[in-house]
């Protein structure tokens, strides 16, 4: 059964401060992993997606890696805003049906 | 570019009604959406899959006959519950699927807010 997790369930951070998001995957066939971010009432917008062959990706202040061979993810947020606080979806895909974390929420306070 | 619209954003219905909410790509076509359902607190699962002209694909536990699901068009799906009970209030959202470069992407409308009283 394809599964995603991901860790720490939630986290508070001081605005200005950085931190990682980790996320573990068992899909396969594996075709690529995104992270979304997913504002209270919204829906969820993409920040970043890698395929098998990247091992890191930078969007603004986000930075992702990817580990295929562990099949590991992290998530770095760097220099936090108050208007990074939401929930932040590890999704990992095998070519067609995607596969969901449950997320991490992610609270920064001034 | 890439943009999914889902009208409307909240409803409110009595418990026995119906409710229609739609799901739009505005600025591509979509052979492929799919509809999910999120609970609070927890991640977005998905009901089913809905092929342009063809019935959709419901996942295991999710009843056809609740959840009717028409994708008309390549632009436009709409989800109908009906005779919504309380246990579906719940948060839907839609999402649109298209093939970029050797990746198939889904992006994702801004979800509907069902209330059943």
């Amino acid at each position: 059964k394809n599964q995603v997790e991901q860790s720490p369930q939630s986290l508070i951070i001081l605005e200005g401060k950085n931190c990682t998001l980790q996320c573990n995957y068992t899909v396969s066939p594996f075709s690529n992993l995104r992270w979304y971010k997913q504002d209270t009432g919204r829906g969820p917008v993409s920040l970043t997606i890698m395929t098998f062959s990247e091992n890191t990706k930078s969007n603004g202040r986000y930075t992702a890696t990817l580990d295929a061979d562990t099949k590991q993810s992290s998530l770095h947020i760097t220099a936090s805003q108050l208007s990074d606080s939401a929930s932040y979806i590890c999704v990992v895909s095998d070519d067609y049906k995607l596969s969901f974390g449950a997320g991490t929420t992610v609270t920064v306070r001034a | 570019g890439a943009v999914v619209s889902q009208h409307p954003s909240r409803v409110i219905c009595k418990s026995g009604t119906s409710v229609k909410i739609e799901c739009r790509s505005l600025d591509f076509q979509a052979t492929t959406m799919f509809w999910y359902r999120q609970f609070p607190k927890q991640s977005l699962m998905l009901m089913a899959t809905s092929n342009e002209g063809s019935k959709a694909t419901y996942e295991q536990g999710v009843e056809k006959d609740k959840f009717l699901i028409n994708h008309a068009s390549l632009t436009l799906s709409t989800l109908t519950v009906t005779s919504a009970h309380p246990e579906d209030s719940s948060f839907y959202i839609c999402s649109a699927g298209r093939t970029v470069g050797f990746a198939y992407e889904q992006y994702f409308g801004p979800g509907t807010r069902l209330t059943v009283t």
